[in-house]
């Protein structure tokens, strides 16, 4: 069956730090890849996604994540991380079938604390 | 234009008794998928409809149902509730099934079975 791994279920990191939240999935195909972000109370939010063409995405809040599709990779980063960054980011795929998408399956989320 | 509503907002049930749960999706959006979210499985699918007709279901016992009206609207079933069915559910929509759409999440029902 297909999966979506996460490295770290919690990193905490100070001010200005730079991030990088690492995610691997397992499927050959044709895969749509998403990043959603949920801050402490508040519902998902899409950070960034991508579907095709340049595999560096840039999404809100100054993150972007690049697909390296040699390894299965959809890595998130941001130069420098503010305390407002505070949430549980979760790494999605969505299965292509040739232009009919599949439901999201999403890793098991990383915590990221921001030490002010 | 407002977001994915999902209504009630928090639930308390008992063991054995079943519950329904409400989601209301953008304006113009067709799919509607519903996940549990607990802390140790993390978010798991359990069906998507669209256009009233059930797409694909997750791997969840008979007692998840749903159903998705002619409005869009969307309700899940749980029947004879279990301690372990504690959990958030979460509503998303998508305007269509074609590959290169997001789903938008609504705030969740937090389920807890007693």
């Amino acid at each position: 069956a297909q999966s979506v791994s996460q490295h770290n279920h919690h990193v905490i990191l100070s001010e200005a730090a730079s991030l990088e939240l690492g995610c691997n999935y397992s499927y050959g195909g044709t895969v749509n890849l998403f990043w959603y972000v949920q801050y402490p109370g508040q519902h998902l939010q899409l950070l960034l996604k991508y579907f095709s063409g340049d595999p560096l995405v840039k999404g809100i809040k100054g993150f972007e994540a690049e697909f390296i599709k040699s390894k299965f990779s959809f890595n998130l980063r941001k130069p420098s991380v503010q305390w407002s960054d505070t949430a549980e980011y979760f790494c999605a795929v969505a299965l292509d079938y040739g232009g009919s998408q599949g439901n999201l399956i999403f890793g098991k989320g990383t915590k990221l604390s921001v030490k002010p | 234009k407002a977001g994915v509503t999902q209504t009630p907002r928090y639930l308390i049930k008992t063991r054995g008794q079943q519950v329904t749960l409400s989601c209301s999706p953008i304006s113009g959006h067709r799919s509607v998928s519903w996940y549990q979210q607990t802390p140790g499985q993390g978010l798991q699918f359990l069906f998507e409809y669209f256009s009233e007709t059930q797409r694909n279901k997750g791997n969840f016992p008979g007692r998840f149902s749903g159903r998705q009206f002619s409005n869009s609207r969307s309700e899940m079933n749980v029947s004879t509730l279990e301690l372990g069915d504690s959990a958030l559910y979460l509503c998303a929509s998508q305007r269509r099934l074609d590959a290169y759409n997001e789903q938008f999440f609504g705030p969740g029902t937090r389920l807890t079975v007693l």
